[in-house]
Formats: C-alpha cells, structure tokens, sequence
C-alpha cells in the first residue's frame, strides 16, 4: 500500500513570502499526484492535479513540479487567504485516493 | 453550477447502522465516478469508498470493508453510503466527492460540505 508523506507538518510564513511544500509517496505515482487546500469549516479544494496543472480558477501564484515520489507544491506570494491546510494524493495506486497527512501553512 | 449535498448524518450508537446520501445536480451525474472521503476531528482526509459511473467498479478501504456498501441511483443524480456495525473510530465528517473520470483512481474535482456522523453510547 502506498504512503503519503508530506512535510512539514506546519510552515511559518510572512505575508508576500514564498512557502515550498514536499510530498513524497512510497513507490512511484508517475504524475498522479493532486493537490487540495483546506480552509477551517470548509471542503477541500482541487489546487492541482496531473502533479503540476492548475486546476480551474487557481491562481498563478500555486504551482506543483515532480514525478516518480518527490513532489513540491510552491506557493510563490502568500496572500492572507492562502493560510490552510493543503493536502496531496496519489491517484496512481490502489487504495485509490490515498492522501497525505497535510502541511499546515500558518501565518508567522 | 456543481453541486453536492449530503445528508443522513448524526448521532449512532456502536454497532448501529446509518444510511448517507448525496444529491448532486449541475453536471451530468452518470459520466462521472463518485466518491467517499471523510474526516475525522480534527484530523486528515481518508478515502473511504468509490463506485465508477456504472457502478461496475466498486472500492473500500481496509477500514470500512465489509461493513460499509456504497451505491449509486443515475435516474436519482444520487449516491449513497450503507454503514452498518458502526465503530467510534468512523466518527468524522463525511465528504460526497465528484471524480474527475468515469472510473479508476482519480482525484476529486468538487466536494460537498459534508455530513457528521457521531457514533457514541
């Protein structure tokens, strides 16, 4: 079974700084790796999906890069209302839809 | 516009069933898999369960298998989710998830706002 680990489990960032997020997976998910933003009280949000394509409405400033176990989600200038929860998830293996732990990106 | 609506949680006991179901509108219902995915307090995202859009491919995770069946109604644009010998640890907030594909594994390009189930004496 494949595991998803995301890291870190919380990132401190100042308004307009850059914030990296890492997902690795445990064997090769190729580019089936999605990412989701979760805000408190609300569902989860598709960022990106095919590891690196924005999905509709994303802004520019999410971008995603990787392949094979080693992602990064970059967020290039936080804005207030990117502080969430973001998750990652392989689509690529059964059990489908296995996520990561989330990355907690909090204001410092 | 998409959107997906669940309903049927709420407060079970231990070995009690629940029955949760999802509306969905504003896209074509039968072109799509659909998905579970729910989340405990305070805690990540779980994949629970997926039917593609036929219901001819049905999956479980390791934790719900055997005692959750999940199911679709296309003439209803509606899924559901039978949870049968419920357990404390399936207490969370349940997600309806629409897949981006038909079938297979695939990420989740709209979700709904989620149903509690609380199982407690």
């Amino acid at each position: 079974e494949i595991v998803m680990t995301q890291s870190p489990a919380t990132l401190s960032v100042s308004p307009g700084e850059r914030a990296t997020l890492s997902c690795r997976a445990s064997q090769s998910v190729s580019s089936n790796l999605a990412w989701y933003q979760q805000k408190p009280g609300q569902a989860p949000r598709l960022l990106i999906y095919g590891a690196s394509i924005r999905a509709t409405g994303i802004p520019a400033r999410f971008s995603g890069s990787g392949s094979g176990t080693e992602f990064t989600l970059t967020i290039s200038i936080l804005q207030s209302e990117d502080f969430a929860v973001y998750y990652c998830q392989q689509y690529n293996n059964w059990p489908w839809g296995t996520f990561g732990q989330g990355t907690k990106v909090e204001i410092k | 516009e998409v959107q997906l609506v669940e309903s049927g949680g709420g407060l079970v006991q231990p070995g009690r069933s629940l029955r949760l179901s999802c509306a969905a509108s504003g896209f074509t219902f039968d072109d799509y898999a659909m998905h579970w995915v729910r989340q405990a307090p305070g805690k990540g995202l779980e994949w629970v369960s997926g039917i593609s859009w036929n219901s001819g491919s049905i999956g479980y995770a390791d934790s719900v298998k055997g005692r959750f069946t999940i199911s679709r109604d296309n003439a209803k644009n509606s899924l559901y989710l039978q949870m049968n010998s419920l357990r404390a640890e399936d207490t969370a907030l349940y997600y309806c998830a629409k897949a981006r594909a038909a079938a297979g594994p695939v990420y989740f390009d709209y979700w709904g706002q989620g149903t509690l189930v609380t199982v407690s004496s």
